[in-house]
């Protein structure tokens, strides 16, 4: 059974860089055809996809966050990384770590708890 | 970039009783969609893929469907743990983009 969590700062200041770790367990990050993403959800709203990386290292971001986002992978550590830069308040939310089904199947079946980062001075 | 709008915002309905949930899309994603239930305080779980095909592990009793703009999940006999938020989402091809519906909670009457 495969498990994500997530760790990283829950306290980050305006203008300084989020970043996040997300431990995958019960497999290898780099088997099988897999995206793993980053996903976000403020206080008591919705899920807003952030990026992804494959297994090879190959990214794509939302386009909404592209020129602050950097995703990336450390294989030998089964995990990967997200780093978001010059924050705002508007960034503070529950940050999750997802992986997808699979096989052209781009829906999300594992999911981390969720850590919750809030940007404030 | 496409959105997806839920409807209702809210829906309340009586434990045993039927649901139905709407999503739009604002322009065809054909069958890539999916729904997901989330509780408070947790992630959400993946329920629906493909628009009508049920994750692992998924009762009976939660169905999905419809193609292009327009998708329902049903649940049939609401239980007691089915009362939460449920969120549509779809997947772009290119560029590669996810997106997900604001949400329809769903309350006990």
């Amino acid at each position: 059974q495969v498990q994500l969590q997530e760790s990283g700062p829950g306290l980050v200041k305006p203008s300084q860089t989020l970043s996040l770790t997300c431990t995958v367990s019960g497999g290898s990050i780099s088997s099988g055809s897999y995206y793993w993403s980053w996903i976000r959800q403020p206080a008591g709203k919705g899920l807003e996809w952030i990026g992804r990386i494959y297994t090879s290292g190959s990214t794509n971001y939302n386009p909404s966050l592209k020129s602050r986002v950097t995703i990336s992978v450390d294989t030998s550590k089964n995990q990967f990384s997200l780093k978001l830069s010059s924050v705002t308040a508007a960034d503070t939310a529950v940050y999750y770590c997802a992986r997808d089904l699979g096989s052209g199947w781009y829906f999300f079946d594992y999911w981390g708890q969720g850590t919750l980062v809030t940007v404030s001075s | 970039e496409i959105v997806m709008t839920q409807s209702p915002a809210t829906l309340s309905v009586s434990p045993g009783e039927r649901a139905t949930l709407s999503c739009r899309a604002s322009q065809s994603v054909s069958s890539n969609l999916a729904w997901y239930q989330q509780k408070p305080g947790q992630a959400p779980r993946l329920l629906i893929y493909g628009a009508s095909t049920r994750a692992t592990g998924i009762p009976a009793r939660f169905s999905g469907s419809g193609s292009g703009t327009e998708f329902t999940l049903t649940i049939s006999s609401l239980q007691s743990e089915d009362f939460a938020v449920y969120y549509c989402q779809q997947y772009n091809n290119w560029p590669p983009l996810y997106t997900f519906g604001q949400g329809t909670k769903l309350e006990i009457k």
